[in-house]
């Protein structure tokens, strides 16, 4: 049973290009949240996809997008980007239920350099 | 004010001794309430939940008041595998499920 998978692991990129980095739910999930880490920084909430429409969005700039695809992966966008745009970007996925146990399966993320 | 707020330590004890986490949250409706464990470079993983009435699973004893939107975390008799980052967590988004992080509280067991 895969569990959340996230490509690529590393990325290195200038200030103002475009970056998108990808996810793929754990078996059975349909509910994707990204998540931004800076080093030393407890993860913060970027946004939550499900039935392919952000649910919720966190205190981000419009530079940061995001799409959910018919079968559950997803993609984060960040357009512009500034050097405070490097950190770990993490994917959780879960399942969207209303007996949610709290329980978020992360991936081990995509680490992005910003020069 | 942060949303979720935490003492970033670092906490350094010996082994075998008792240690505590304190976690503040802001928003009075939030229902439901975790503790997340990071291990150095890798992914944060669940803990446990925090029930109003208190819980407890082994060594860990997680409290939970509402009046003072404050939660706990105590550790007995911590061992070298307990270091770790230990993140404060509150579902701010019902039944939409938006879980915020604290900035986590780092734990070193010193042998």
């Amino acid at each position: 049973d895969a569990g959340v998978t996230q490509s690529p692991t590393h990325l290195i990129k200038t200030r103002g290009q475009q970056v998108t980095l990808r996810c793929s739910p754990k078996s059975g999930h349909d509910t994707v949240s990204w998540y931004q880490q800076a080093l030393g920084q407890g993860p913060q909430f970027i946004f939550q996809y499900y039935e392919e429409e952000e649910r919720q969005r966190g205190n981000f700039p419009d530079r940061f997008s995001g799409h959910q695809f018919p079968n559950y992966s997803s993609e984060l966008n960040v357009n512009a980007l500034l050097l405070g745009d490097s950190a770990l970007y993490l994917c959780a996925s879960s399942r969207w239920d209303r007996d949610f146990t709290g329980e978020l399966f992360f991936g081990e993320g995509s680490r992005l350099t910003v020069l | 004010r942060k949303e979720v707020e935490q003492d970033p330590g670092p906490f350094n004890v010996p082994e075998g001794a008792t240690v505590a986490f304190n976690c503040t949250y802001s928003n009075s409706a939030s229902q439901s309430f975790f503790w997340y464990r990071q291990d150095c470079r890798k992914e944060p993983k669940l803990l446990m939940s925090v029930y109003s009435s208190g819980n407890e699973d082994g060594r860990f004893t997680a409290q939970l008041n509402r009046a003072s939107q404050y939660i706990s975390l105590l550790i007995r008799d911590s061992k070298l595998s307990d270091s770790a980052t230990y993140l404060c967590v509150v579902n701010f988004g019902g039944a939409t499920n938006k879980l915020i992080f604290g900035t986590g509280t780092l734990l070193a067991v010193q042998p």
